[in-house]
């Protein structure tokens, strides 16, 4: 149990489109789903807390605008990156908490995102 | 401030040879402590959930422990598919964000 799931595994897009990347918890009902983002050989920078019906809460430094995100339901978030640049081309991977009880998060396999 | 620091960065054993990874913490309050192996190009799979010091978990050739300052995730006779790099996440007290270490690159030669 505790399966995510993530799609597209990798997109390229030209710079100045816009890109949504799904995040579906595929065996479990989320309470809450994160995004995360990854550069390479370093660690996940945490960029926004998403609960079911509510806005996203986004960290210190991420663009709300630039990156929305949408929670609609319990077992699907997505991610848009609206007006891609290349500097936005990074490893974008989301978690899910199964429930209120629960601390562990468990991870999608992850987008790579390559803006030309 | 809440900090996370795993070590060493990097570490290259021989098939067999047992070593034990570091994850030091300072939060104002834990909630938990999580260990996740990720693979290159791979979202972190997660192995282990730590919630109060003398805390001890297995799994396979893995062992995770807990102490008020710091997690050790000691690996037996590893074998080169343990090869991965393993984070460390803590939850301080009041919230459901993890604050992530830099992870411990770890490759087993066969």
């Amino acid at each position: 149990g505790a399966v995510v799931s993530q799609h597209p595994s990798r997109v390229i897009c030209k710079s100045g489109t816009s890109v949504k990347i799904e995040c579906r918890s595929l065996d479990f009902q989320a309470t809450t789903m994160f995004w995360y983002r990854q550069f390479p050989k370093q660690s996940l920078m945490l960029m926004a807390t998403s609960n079911e019906g509510s806005k996203a809460t986004y960290e210190q430094g991420v663009e709300k605008d630039k990156f929305l995100i949408n929670h609609a339901s319990l077992t699907l978030s997505t991610l848009t990156v609206t007006s891609a640049h290349p500097e936005d081309s990074s490893f974008y991977i989301c978690s899910a908490r199964r429930t209120v009880q629960s601390y562990e998060q468990y991870f999608g396999p992850g987008t790579r995102l390559t803006v030309t | 401030e809440d900090q996370v620091t795993q070590s060493p960065e990097a570490l290259r054993l021989q098939e067999g040879e047992s070593s034990s990874l570091n994850c030091s913490y300072t939060v104002s309050g834990l909630r938990g402590l999580f260990w996740y192996r990720q693979d290159p190009g791979k979202g972190p799979e997660f192995l282990f959930t730590l919630y109060s010091a003398g805390e001890e978990k297995e799994k396979e050739r893995l062992k995770a422990t807990l102490t008020k300052k710091e997690s050790f995730l000691h690996i037996t006779a590893p074998k080169p598919e343990d090869s991965a790099t393993y984070l460390c996440a803590v939850q301080p007290s009041g919230t459901y964000k993890y604050i992530f270490g830099t992870g411990t690159r770890l490759k087993v030669l066969a």
